[in-house]
């Protein structure tokens, strides 16, 4: 799996957009850009993951540079509830036989 | 459903005991993975199971000791544990299928060793 690097920590007003950079300069053309975030003491909870096209879902936007070799997670109006840690991850390629390997990660804390 | 259930949530052990962690999920994923994560630190990968048979094992001590007795379940039989095994144990499932593999996790289990 591609190496990952992320800044350690963030913060951002509650209401704002928060946008978490991440940077994955040796990714494969067939790896995919994972986004995973742990809030204190839980289980990762995935959030989004992308090839090269921007993606969105309820949680988030993935927006991937067309060279691929870094993304940004943005999640459109933080709640404090959003405070947690964010991994950014580059792989699987293969599926069902892969493990994530987490970097360690942006804290994201999120201001009211 | 993306429910990953862990049992228990905290266990205590003697470097004597023997103790087992159970996982469960229903949602018909044919991947299940342990991961051990430490204080302040990204959890790590230590098995996976693909259609129920043992796909990797990260060099884990052999005093670790899974199990995938059908598809739904995964268990970590756990004996003569260190001190520094003290982690939060996560369990996570994936389709094992598809072009991508989202994983899901539980909430962990608390081990602490004394």
């Amino acid at each position: 799996d591609a190496k990952t690097t992320q800044p350690p920590s963030m913060d951002c007003a509650e209401g704002r957009a928060a946008n978490l950079p991440c940077n994955h300069s040796t990714i494969s053309g067939n790896e995919y850009v994972y986004w995973y975030r742990q809030i204190h003491s839980q289980g990762p909870q995935y959030i989004i993951h992308g090839l090269k096209n921007n993606e969105t879902n309820e949680m988030a936007s993935l927006i991937i540079t067309e060279d691929r070799k870094s993304s940004t997670l943005i999640l459109p109006h933080a709640t404090l509830r959003d405070t947690a840690v964010y991994y950014c991850i580059a792989g699987p390629t293969n599926f069902g036989n892969e493990k994530l390997t987490f970097g360690t990660g942006t804290r994201l804390t999120i201001i009211p | 459903d993306t429910e990953v259930t862990q049992t228990p949530k905290h266990l205590v052990m003697g470097m004597t005991n023997k103790k087992s962690l159970k996982c469960e999920q229903h949602m018909g994923h044919r991947a299940m993975y342990w991961y051990k994560q430490k204080a302040k630190k990204p959890p790590e990968l230590m098995f996976v199971y693909s259609y129920e048979k043992l796909s990797i094992n990260e060099s884990v001590p052999s005093r670790f000791s899974p199990e995938c007795p059908n598809s739904s379940l995964l268990n970590l039989h756990l004996h003569a544990l260190q001190p520094e095994d003290s982690a939060l144990y996560l369990c996570a499932s994936s389709q094992a299928s598809g072009r991508t593999d989202t994983q899901y996790f539980g909430p962990g289990t608390r081990l602490t060793v004394l």
